[in-house]
């Protein structure tokens, strides 16, 4: 999407370790942000959301950081593991032409070398 | 329940063919689109419909033709493809349409449609 995108198009990381995925967006008026897994011949699968009147939210492995002062969040999967390995997607709700849209970032392919 | 189940996994027609594709929930969702996705990209909206009627249209070509017969099923009509068409044909539900913008969008599994 035009106003959420990726620092690094592929990250590689190593079994057991932990990984973050960067994500920056340009509209300040976006307060919903949800990161999507989606893996080789499959759908996006919903990993977790934010609100932005929330900085942090955990999850199981996984955490979403916002930073609204810095238009930027971050999705941390600790000890990542094979299964984890997918294209991760920041996605936010836009109004382009006063309809709310979910528009994607670019992706970030996590790669997870054994 | 919470699968968004799309048929067929795979498709190959041919430019004069007409063919469609299906999605169905039954998490009692009454928002549904349809995405197309082309490799190594993110996910591009194409239609939304909200209780059964067409709310967004993002301007795609008429070879496409999207249909709602109740809240549980949508489908994708297609005729006269190109080759360009050539995508993953995504499916996803919502519980309501994003009127404020915070509903979470579940995604079926895809079509994967080769134009030939």
């Amino acid at each position: 999407g035009e106003n959420v995108g990726l620092h690094l198009p592929t990250l590689s990381v190593q079994e057991g370790d932990n990984s973050i995925i960067n994500c920056a967006y340009s509209n300040s008026a976006s307060d919903y942000f949800i990161w999507y897994k989606q893996e080789s011949g499959k759908g996006p699968q919903f990993i977790i959301d934010i609100r932005s009147n929330m900085d942090k939210r955990q999850g199981q492995r996984v955490t979403v950081l916002l930073n609204k002062t810095v238009k930027h969040l971050s999705l941390q999967i600790a000890a990542t593991q094979p299964g984890d390995s997918a294209v991760y997607f920041c996605a936010d709700f836009e109004t382009p032409d006063s309809s709310y849209k979910l528009i994607f970032g670019s992706g970030t392919r996590l790669l997870v070398r054994p | 329940d919470t699968e968004v189940t799309q048929t067929p996994k795979h498709l190959v027609m041919g430019m004069t063919n007409k063919k469609s594709l299906k999605c169905e929930q039954h998490m009692g969702h009454r928002a549904m689109y349809w995405y197309k996705q082309k490799a190594k990209k993110p996910p591009e909206l194409m239609f939304v419909y909200s209780y059964e009627k067409l709310s967004i249209n993002e301007s795609v070509p008429s070879r496409f033709s999207p249909e709602c017969p109740n809240s549980s099923l949508l489908n994708l009509h297609l005729h006269a493809l190109q080759p360009e068409d050539s995508a993953l044909y995504l499916c996803a539900s919502s519980q309501e349409f994003p009127s404020n913008g915070h509903e979470t969008q579940y995604f079926g599994p895809g079509t994967r449609l080769l134009v030939l």
